[in-house]
């Protein structure tokens, strides 16, 4: 199972937003709406910001916005602020019970 | 409230195995997977497969297949990751996550492993 292609990095300046995408194929990220997005501080375990394509868990900013279109997931910050300065993966189901992750974005807030 | 805690870090020589344990609290242990996660130093996050404590399958990522095994007990609502023949590439911090509809919930604080002769 290959990797899922995420660019390795973005920024943007606070109050900006700044999409990040998750490139897969019609195995995983197009076949099924299982996309979660994950984000790392460094020195930190990773935390879930996204799942179900576009579902934020309880106590997550609505800055934070996912989407899916064919092959290719998305996962948009809008407002940035210095805090959302992190690592961000995503991760994606790819059947019989596979999953697999994304090479990561370093996002960096300018 | 739940909580994954793993045992401690880990220094082996090449060709070793290593086992991390991971204990689950706050929630009924059968109910979700226990998936495990690593990553090496400066690296990206690597999916090496789950357990089903309810079913009691296993599904191994293909990278590793054949050289890792994970078990579980659940008496003490316990999930252990063994990874054998060991080699520097092997050398990261191993996560054990809970499994809820396809995403990762939970977060054990991860296990460093260090693979030095």
């Amino acid at each position: 199972q290959s990797a899922l292609t995420q660019p390795p990095s973005a920024s943007g300046s606070p109050g900006q937003s700044v999409t990040i995408s998750c490139t897969g194929t019609s195995s995983d990220v197009g076949a099924y709406n299982y996309v979660s997005w994950y984000q790392q501080h460094p020195g930190k375990t990773p935390k879930v910001i996204i799942y179900e394509v576009t579902k934020r868990p309880s106590g997550v900013p609505d800055r934070f916005s996912g989407s899916k279109s064919g092959n290719t997931a998305s996962l948009t910050v809008s407002g940035l602020r210095a805090e959302d300065e992190a690592d961000y993966y995503c991760l994606a189901y790819a059947g019989s019970h596979n999953w697999v992750f994304g090479g990561g974005t370093k996002l960096t807030v300018l | 409230q739940v909580h994954l805690v793993q045992s401690g870090a880990e220094v082996k020589k090449p060709g070793a195995s290593v086992k991390v344990s991971c204990k689950a609290s706050g929630y009924t242990f059968s109910a979700n997977y226990i998936q495990w996660v690593r990553q090496a130093p400066g690296q990206g996050l690597d999916y090496m497969g789950h357990v089903n404590p309810a079913s009691g399958d296993t599904n191994y990522a293909q990278k590793f297949q054949g050289r890792v095994t994970m078990t579980w007990d659940a008496s003490i609502s316990t999930a252990y990751m063994e990874l054998s023949g060991l080699t520097s590439d092997d050398t990261a911090v191993y996560f054990c996550a809970r499994g809820t509809r396809h995403y990762l919930d939970y977060w054990g604080q991860g296990t460093p492993v260090t693979v030095s002769s």
